[in-house]
């Protein structure tokens, strides 16, 4: 049973500042992970994917994967008030297993 | 290009009800995975359909049931109601075989 545990926040960072959110992954397997951001009443929609060790980034966004250490990161730099979402990490569908196995979900609220 | 859609967008049910959800795939997927969202969570999945069969389940009881069409739309049934039911409930669709999977803005389910 894959397991994926997200530090809950809530996170509270200052416009402009870096917002920085972790994941830890039970499944040594998994070969990537996804970060979905998920607005008040709206659906997930990812924001980054990334799929061997190291540095991903993306405009704003880096996306950090440790496979030796089965964590992965976000960090979300020069923080604007519109990326006040909760933010989930998924483990993918892989080897046969067709799910999305997300984390719990980190509240961030960028504070003007 | 049509995304994911989802109806009804809002539901008030009572306990021992019975609900049907109703889920239309984004154009080209025939892929259908549905999630169920309790407050403060994360997604968890609740089981996925591809040729009009159900593939792959998760930790759900038998009163969580659906249906698939040859258009590739589905249903998600709920019989029984009982009152840890109420979440919201996300429809994913896919390509066979590819990602990333796209969400529609989901049903918020409320029993009371």
């Amino acid at each position: 049973q894959k397991e994926v545990e997200q530090n809950s926040g809530p996170l509270s960072v200052p416009e402009g500042a870096i917002a920085s959110l972790n994941c830890t992954y039970s499944d040594r397997v998994s070969q990537s992970f996804f970060w979905y951001r998920q607005y008040s009443g709206k659906s997930p929609e990812l924001i980054m994917s990334i799929y061997s060790n190291g540095d991903k980034e993306d405009g704003r966004f880096t996306a950090q994967l440790n496979k030796a250490s089965q964590y992965v990161s976000l960090l979300i730099r020069d923080s604007q008030p519109s990326d006040s979402a909760t933010y989930l990490c998924a483990d993918p569908p892989n080897f046969g297993n067709e799910k999305l196995t997300f984390g719990t979900g980190t509240r961030l609220t960028i504070i003007p | 290009d049509a995304g994911v859609t989802q109806s009804p967008t809002h539901l008030i049910k009572t306990r021992g009800q019975q609900v049907t959800l109703r889920c239309s795939p984004k154009s080209g997927h025939d892929t259908v995975s549905w999630y169920q969202q309790a407050l403060g969570q994360g997604p968890q999945f609740i089981f996925q359909y591809y040729e009009e069969e159900e593939r792959q389940r998760g930790n759900f009881p038998d009163r969580f049931s659906g249906h698939q069409y040859p258009n590739y739309s589905s249903e998600l049934n709920v019989n029984a109601l009982l009152l840890g039911d109420s979440a919201l409930y996300l429809c994913a669709s896919r390509r066979q075989g590819e990602e990333p999977q796209h969400f529609g803005d989901g049903t918020r389910l409320s029993i009371l």
